[in-house]
């Protein structure tokens, strides 16, 4: 059975400070997707990596997979009040099966 | 596009009675997935559909929850009888075949079974 692990599980971190999420997952994966979810709200997809070493970036974010070690992180630069949310990690196990893997979440909260 | 509809956004209901979750995906995608969020359990795959029909229905916890999809614009998730642990938030979300195949979500339904 396949497991994702994230962590940590809250985070609290004064703005401007730089931090890291970390995906863990259990068997080989052909995509990781990194989604954000804001209280009450549904979930928005951010990052797609697609290989071993794939990095992308958007803002103050920047997420990584390294396939081999089965991990990928979500990296945040100087961190502003916008970016408290919830952030999901997503593992897609078969190529073409479509059926996504969550993560447990970890909760952001940037303190101004 | 007006994204993946879904309703109602909130159900408030009595054990016992029937619920019905509705979900429109975007016009195109062939992917639709039934996802359940709790605080306990996380996000829950319950069931997804290829072209209409149900692929993976694995996730659905008891014979209680019955999944259709009729035709490529709706979706029905229903749950009889409730019960209060049913109680959570329900997500319906869609894809389409591509390199990249990035799930859109809707807005979710809330679910409370009193």
């Amino acid at each position: 059975e396949l497991k994702v692990e994230q962590n940590p599980l809250f985070l609290s971190m004064q703005e401007e400070k730089n931090y890291t999420i970390y995906c863990n997952y259990s068997t080989t994966s052909d995509r990781l997707y990194w989604y954000r979810q804001d209280p009450g709200k549904s979930l928005e997809s951010l990052f797609v990596l697609l290989s071993n070493g794939a990095v992308k970036q958007e803002g103050r974010l920047m997420a990584s997979l390294d396939t081999k070690a089965r991990l990928s992180t979500l990296h945040i630069t100087a961190a502003v009040h916008d970016l408290s949310a919830t952030y999901f990690c997503a593992v897609d196990t078969n190529f073409g099966n479509e059926k996504l893997t969550f993560g447990t979440g970890t909760r952001l909260t940037i303190i101004p | 596009d007006a994204g993946v509809i879904q309703s109602p956004r909130h159900e408030v209901t009595e054990m016992g009675q029937e619920v019905t979750l509705r979900c429109k995906p975007i016009s195109g995608h062939d992917y639709l997935f039934w996802y359940r969020q709790t605080m306990m359990r996380g996000l829950e795959l319950l069931i997804y559909f290829n072209n209409n029909v149900p692929i993976d229905d694995s996730g659905m916890p008891e014979d209680r929850f019955s999944a259709k999809m009729p035709n490529a614009s709706f979706s029905t998730l229903k749950i009889q009888p409730s019960e209060p642990r049913d109680s959570a938030v329900y997500f319906c979300a869609s894809s389409s075949p591509g390199v990249e195949e990035k799930l859109f979500f809707g807005s979710g339904t809330q679910l409370s079974v009193l």
